[in-house]
């Protein structure tokens, strides 16, 4: 399989529930991020890995939390989240200072 | 304040003839500009990017021409097909910042009529 693949696509967690994002880049990238989009809003840089070692956080909250097992491997931890976090979750990879290459997206309702 | 607007919404063009999206940004610093075109229900995927020690980078049926004084971008699809009807993203970067941050407009929707 190649590029960028994120799962799941969609789901759907009450606001006690604990989920997790997953997303696996085949592309040999270094880099890896994750971005909420949400309706009518430029895409929201949430965190970036450089090398599995988070260095940045956009100010995120933190019922959301990232980890990167390696240069390949993302995810997203997601608890107690509010109904004003259900966006499209988008995961990316590029090499330094080229395109990021994203994967289709996961379709979050918190409900 | 956004340092990347795309203040077109939305873009309606007859299939055939030519698409003109617009960029504008605000940072001196970026210098790396970036064009995504987005289906529903999928990630972006890159389409064509340039360099601000260029003025215009061609790609088949993409162009985008870069106005550094203006601070203005645009991407020129022409012929414009059916199968450009989809959200494009004009994205900047400073190529310091070591993190490689991506700084996005909000999308200009484009319609190809047939």
């Amino acid at each position: 399989e190649t590029g960028v693949t994120q799962t799941p696509r969609h789901l759907v967690m009450g606001m006690t529930n604990k989920k997790s994002l997953k997303c696996e880049q085949h592309l040999g990238h270094n880099a890896m991020y994750w971005y909420k989009q949400s309706a009518k809003k430029p895409l929201e840089l949430m965190f970036v890995y450089n090398f599995k070692e988070q260095t940045e956080n956009n100010s995120v909250p933190s019922r959301f939390s990232p980890e990167c097992p390696n240069s390949s491997h993302l995810f997203l931890h997601l608890h107690t989240l509010q109904p004003e976090d259900s966006a499209l979750y988008l995961c990316a990879s590029s090499h330094p200072r080229e395109p990021q290459y994203f994967g289709p997206g996961t379709r979050l309702t918190v409900t | 304040d956004q340092q990347v607007k795309q203040n077109s919404p939305s873009l309606s063009v007859q299939e055939g003839r030519i698409s003109i999206l617009n960029c504008d940004y605000t940072n001196s610093m970026f210098d790396y500009f970036l064009w995504y075109k987005k289906y529903p229900a999928e990630g972006p995927t890159f389409l064509i990017s340039i360099s601000s020690i260029k003025d215009k980078n061609e790609d088949g049926r993409f162009t985008v021409f870069l106005n550094k004084s203006a601070k203005h971008l645009s991407l020129h699809i022409v012929p414009s097909q059916p199968g450009d009807s989809a959200v494009y993203f004009c994205a900047a970067s400073a190529r310091v910042d070591s993190n490689y941050q991506l700084i996005w407009g909000a999308g200009t929707k484009l319609i190809i009529k047939p």
